[in-house]
């Protein structure tokens, strides 16, 4: 079966553009997470989904950063003027519920120039 | 705060030897645990999990690990190291109460010689 699917896999984009990062999450799944994973922070969590809504956004680094998730399914992260301290590897993740194991995507590697 | 500590950096095992990998944690209660695993430009892998009951978890590819609630650890073993199983591994921790945001420790960079 599909795994969660990232896009696109890289993303180069210039200082102060915003960027939109998607992810495809396993059919099913009810609960999308976001994470971000940097050189100098590591694994971070960003923002979980539970369906549509998402009770959890202390992650999110500033209000820069924004998600949402349509029908349960996709959800898109948004990056609005990015700065260079976004680059990293974005990963997404589902599970079938909250309190069960996460599967993760490949990641987008986002790189601000 | 909770905190997951994976104090070695690198670790580098001969192909066929035995393998540890060591994660501490912080937190009050039992919590939930994780081993992540990474190729490079891939996503994490999940090898096992413990959320509770037998302290000794059996994960894929030949991978267990053991909750040892006194000492705080949640170490990864593996009997017979593969060339393939050269990678980068995480440890994770999930509060009961939020168990959604998983704490990753820094990782540990295993290489294996031929």
């Amino acid at each position: 079966g599909a795994g969660v699917s990232q896009s696109p896999s890289n993303k180069v984009t210039e200082k102060g553009k915003d960027v939109e990062l998607r992810c495809d999450p396993i059919s099913g799944h009810t609960a999308l997470y976001w994470y971000r994973q940097s050189l100098g922070q590591g694994l971070e969590f960003l923002i979980y989904f539970q369906g549509n809504s998402a009770p959890d956004k202390s992650g999110l680094p500033s209000d820069r950063f924004s998600a949402e998730r349509t029908g349960g399914s996709v959800s898109t992260l948004t990056i609005q003027r990015t700065q260079q301290e976004d680059s990293a590897v974005y990963l997404c993740a589902s599970s079938v519920d909250i309190n069960q194991p996460q599967h993760f995507g490949d990641g987008t590697r986002l790189s601000i120039l | 705060a909770q905190s997951v500590t994976q104090p070695d950096i690198h670790i580098t095992v001969s192909e066929g030897a035995s393998l540890e990998l060591r994660c501490n944690y912080s937190y009050g209660a039992t919590p939930y645990l994780f081993w992540y695993v990474q190729s490079p430009g891939q996503g994490l892998q999940l090898l096992l999990k413990y959320f509770s009951g037998d302290t000794l978890v059996q994960g894929i590819k030949g991978f267990e690990a053991e909750f040892k609630r006194s000492q705080s650890s949640f170490n990864l073993r593996k009997p017979s190291v593969h060339w393939s199983d050269a990678a980068e591994y995480f440890c994770a921790v999930g509060r009961m109460d939020s168990s959604y945001k998983l704490i990753f420790g820094s990782g540990t960079r295993l290489l294996v010689r031929p």
